[in-house]
């Protein structure tokens, strides 16, 4: 597809089971985000991936999450021992590197909505 | 470290009416500055930006101007309609960063 793909859309899991997200960048670019979107709260930065260069992890909450991306592309966002606190919307996001470096602009999937009961 | 702070909403309007969602920031160095548009049910799309002081971004109609005297990025567009009912962020990137640092979102509601 042309756009960032996200899934699933939505997700319920009971509290102490762990999930994956999944995300799927827009093809050829190299940057790849990270976002959790909670009622009220704006966007969090979670984690950030640059072509082969080690992710950027300061915003992770937690040892409960984590994230890999492979052959730097698709990209998956793991929480283990999920805790009512970790639901919300987690957005990826993708953007493309020109000659001076990364544009800035961000390109956003639909993002993967967690509930945890 | 880098912050932006955005009016808090909801902000109601009816149609054609003049809009204002302001925005100011916090940063190191020259930052970037955005904003995102995020319609109910689909993800957030860039709206318009500015890279440099006193550079004017538009798209759509709206408009915000990059304003380092004041530190702010505000938005306006001078007649609204019921199809930009949406979430509008403002962010920003800084010279020394590849994060964008995002506001909290102003919810905008324009009835017929």
């Amino acid at each position: 597809g042309a756009g960032v793909s996200q899934s699933p859309s939505n997700k319920v899991t009971e509290k102490g089971k762990d999930v994956e997200l999944r995300c799927d960048p827009i093809s050829g670019h190299t940057a790849l985000y990270w976002y959790r979107q909670s009622l009220g709260q704006g966007l969090e930065f979670l984690i950030y991936f640059q072509g082969n260069s080690a992710p950027d992890k300061s915003g992770l909450p937690s040892d409960r999450f984590s994230a890999e991306r492979t052959g730097g592309s698709v990209s998956t966002l793991t929480i283990q021992r999920t805790q009512q606190e970790d639901s919300a919307v987690y957005l990826c996001a993708s953007s493309p590197w020109d000659r001076a470096g990364n544009t800035g602009e961000l390109f956003f999937g639909e993002g993967s909505r967690l509930t945890v009961l | 470290g880098n912050s932006v702070t955005q009016m808090e909403g909801p902000v109601t309007l009816s149609e054609e009416a003049f809009l204002t969602i302001n925005c100011t920031y916090t940063a190191t160095g020259y930052p970037s500055l955005f904003w995102y548009v995020q319609y109910p049910g689909e993800g957030l799309q860039l709206l318009l930006k500015a890279t440099k002081a006193d550079d004017k971004g538009s798209n759509k109609g709206f408009e915000a101007t990059y304003r380092k005297e004041t530190t702010s990025f505000h938005l306006e567009k001078g007649s609204v309609q019921v199809s930009d009912s949406a979430v509008y962020f403002c962010a920003l990137r800084s010279g020394g960063s590849y994060i964008p640092t995002f506001g909290r979102g102003t919810s905008l509601i324009v009835h017929p």
